[in-house]
């Protein structure tokens, strides 16, 4: 186990609707990253909050969306969801403190849009 | 921009043969290098990484992974496989300055072991 959850565990959802998902991190670390993963595909950059402000982003559109709370759990929003949304998105927190860090992955979440 | 390549998509050995899985990566500053394995059903589980100093780190299960910077290289090894070795792998890479969490993975590897 590493420490990081995430909820819920799988979803289905239309098209056009709009999803949140949830991560909490593992204690003492102040930086969840998010990530996509398509099937047959490594996990895809989304973006990172680090103390609750956005600081990196991946190749995605603006509808997506996060929160980073003060506790450092996170949520990960998806609007006007489209078929190829359909994946396993992954949460990873961390402790970013002077460069060499590794990241703890929750389970992940697996959205399907019909 | 940041990129890595796992030649290997799907990759099937018997019980007890030897493993090397290569990586290739392309990013031009100081790096932190990773292999992930994810077995069916479970979390990604962190391998072994390479922050600094010797080239030749081990791992985790018996893996290690060689670091040579010239050839921008990564490639994971196990002297011999187990059954409990299927999963899929991957590495990844990120660069080591303060903040900057972002992972770079590779397409990852599909390992099955053959009884």
């Amino acid at each position: 186990e590493t420490g990081v959850t995430q909820s819920p565990t799988h979803l289905i959802k239309t098209r056009g609707q709009q999803v949140t998902l949830r991560c909490s991190s593992q204690s003492g670390h102040n930086t969840v990253s998010w990530y996509q993963q398509a099937l047959g595909q490594g996990p895809q950059f989304i973006f990172q909050y680090y103390r609750e402000e956005e600081n990196g982003r991946g190749n995605f559109p603006p509808r997506f969306s996060g929160l980073q709370f003060p506790n450092y759990s996170s949520e990960l929003n998806v609007n006007a969801l489209e078929l190829d949304d359909s994946a396993l998105y992954l949460c990873a927190s961390s402790l970013a403190q002077g460069g060499n860090t590794e990241a703890f992955f929750g389970q992940g979440t697996r959205l399907t849009v019909v | 921009a940041q990129s890595v390549s796992q030649h290997n998509h799907h990759v099937i050995l018997s019980e007890a043969a030897s493993l090397e899985l290569g990586c290739n990566y392309s990013y031009g500053g100081t790096v932190n290098l990773f292999w992930y394995v994810q077995y069916p059903g479970q979390h990604l589980q962190l391998l072994l990484k390479y922050f600094s100093g010797d080239p030749l780190v081990k791992g985790i299960k018996g893996f290690e992974a060689e670091f040579i910077k010239s050839k921008f290289s990564f490639n994971l090894r196990k002297p011999s496989v187990q059954w409990s070795d299927t999963a899929e792998y991957f590495c990844a890479v990120k660069n080591s300055n303060f903040g900057n969490e972002k992972l770079t993975f590779g397409t990852g590897t599909r390992l099955t072991i053959i009884p």
